[in-house]
């Protein structure tokens, strides 16, 4: 069974542009989250999705957005971007709404300059 | 924050010992999770440990949860050069239908040969 596939793997933008971020879940899997990682923040919750429903939102800035399509897949998008979102995204999948293991894609790294 | 505390924040030992790492929480949980991360990239899931449960094996890790204490410890036993890499704790609090991790701040293992 193919594991959570993120892509781009890597993706350099300028500061004010925006990107989007693709995460493929392993097949079956309904429910999609996305975090970032950085160095002084460590792993931070962004949002979570179930049968394409948004559940949950971390603390970021409304420029952050994602969604997720009726096959599972999901994106997330970052307008108007800032040196500071340089970081690695990862998404992961689980299988059920709650309780279950969540299996990590290798990430977005995105650097912004 | 609600992020977790880990302790210690780096660990190095020789190869065959065994290795402990501890992870302090915040909030009542549905369940707490072990991942490792090699050099920035993916998160691979380790164990999940349920509330009601105390303690699980997996291999060479021994997991056990102590939510009176709010803590986890996750040990390693027999430790190889290839255990080298960061390990994180990661929980699903109580109530409600999600699968949000709240991570903590994670050990950094390295295994010398």
């Amino acid at each position: 069974k193919a594991g959570v596939t993120q892509t781009p793997r890597y993706l350099i933008k300028t500061r004010g542009q925006q990107v989007t971020l693709s995460c493929s879940p392993i097949s079956g899997h309904r429910s999609v989250s996305w975090y970032q990682q950085t160095p002084g923040q460590g792993l931070q919750f962004l949002f979570e999705y179930f049968s394409e429903t948004q559940r949950n939102k971390g603390n970021f800035p409304g420029r952050f957005s994602g969604r997720q399509f009726s096959n599972s897949r999901s994106e997330m998008n970052v307008s108007t971007l800032e040196l500071g979102d340089s970081a690695l995204y990862l998404c992961a999948s689980s299988l059920g709404p709650t309780n279950t293991e969540a299996f990590f894609g290798q990430g977005t790294r995105l650097t912004v300059v | 924050s609600q992020q977790g505390e880990e302790d210690p924040q780096a660990l190095s030992i020789q190869e065959g010992e065994n290795a402990t790492m501890n992870c302090s929480y915040k909030t009542s949980i549905n369940n707490l999770q072990w991942y490792r991360q090699n050099s920035g990239r993916g998160l691979v899931h380790l164990i999940l440990i349920r509330s009601n449960e105390r303690e699980k094996h997996s291999g060479r890790l021994r997991v056990t949860l102590d939510t009176s204490k709010k803590s986890s410890s996750l040990l390693i036993t027999a430790s190889r050069a290839a255990d080298t890499a960061s390990y994180f704790c990661a929980t699903v609090n109580y109530g409600g239908a999600t699968n949000k991790l709240i991570f903590g701040t994670g050990t950094l293992l390295a295994v010398q040969p």
